[in-house]
């Protein structure tokens, strides 16, 4: 089975704490994206990776970096938290060309 | 306008009904369409996958694609207490957009027994 792991379930950070959330997938997927979710918002792409070292915008990519220096690896920045980036964030993986992503069980951020 | 529309429910049946589950889109280059299932306090899963128009069937779930109206529908049938989740659907642009997935609010579904 595919396997996506996000290191942290649950994170409470304070206003303008640098934030890392991390992913891992263990099937050599070259696609990877992250999302957050929000009540009544549904999830919105914040950024993707089509492979090592390449990455695009998604919708709302503002106040979030990433980086992918590795294949199985891909990581999200917030290099200065604020209160409204309070949100669950789901990391997906996918192999190049397939429709289905596999997500992960979610990093729940909580910014005071 | 939102690209894609989900009416967000709450959805709240008895088990052994069946559910209809739908999305509107906006956008007519939209080529693929999906399904997705979250349990509480997990990460979505994919339940149905389709590219046309017309219906798809899986055990108790149908997905329908209606392209003319814009209109995507999931069906189950004698709905179980296990299918208690939120259902998200999703399109896929596809072509220099292959991959990057559109999704709805999604709707929260019970199913009491």
């Amino acid at each position: 089975d595919v396997k996506v792991t996000q290191s942290s379930r649950y994170l409470v950070k304070r206003t303008g704490e640098k934030v890392f959330l991390e992913c891992v997938q263990d099937m050599d997927h070259e696609n990877m994206f992250w999302y957050r979710q929000d009540p009544g918002l549904g999830l919105r792409l914040i950024y993707f990776s089509y492979d090592v070292k390449m990455k695009e915008k998604g919708d709302i990519p503002e106040g979030y970096s990433v980086s992918r220096e590795k294949k199985e690896r891909f990581s999200l920045i917030l290099e200065s938290a604020s209160t409204n980036q309070t949100s669950m964030y789901l990391c997906a993986s996918r192999r190049h060309g397939t429709g289905e992503l596999f997500f992960g069980e979610g990093s729940r951020l909580t910014v005071l | 306008q939102k690209e894609v529309e989900q009416d967000p429910g709450p959805l709240s049946v008895p088990e052994g009904a069946i559910v209809s589950l739908n999305c509107t889109y906006s956008n007519s280059a939209f080529q693929y369409f999906m399904w997705y299932r979250q349990y509480s306090r997990k990460g979505p899963e994919l339940l149905m996958y389709t590219y046309s128009s017309g219906n798809k069937e899986d055990g108790r779930f149908t997905a329908q694609v209606d392209k003319s109206s814009k209109y995507i529908s999931l069906f189950i049938r004698d709905s179980q207490p296990s299918d208690s989740a939120t259902y998200l659907c999703a399109r896929d642009a596809g072509g220099t957009s292959y991959g990057k997935l559109t999704f709805g609010q999604g709707t929260i579904l019970t199913v009491h027994p």
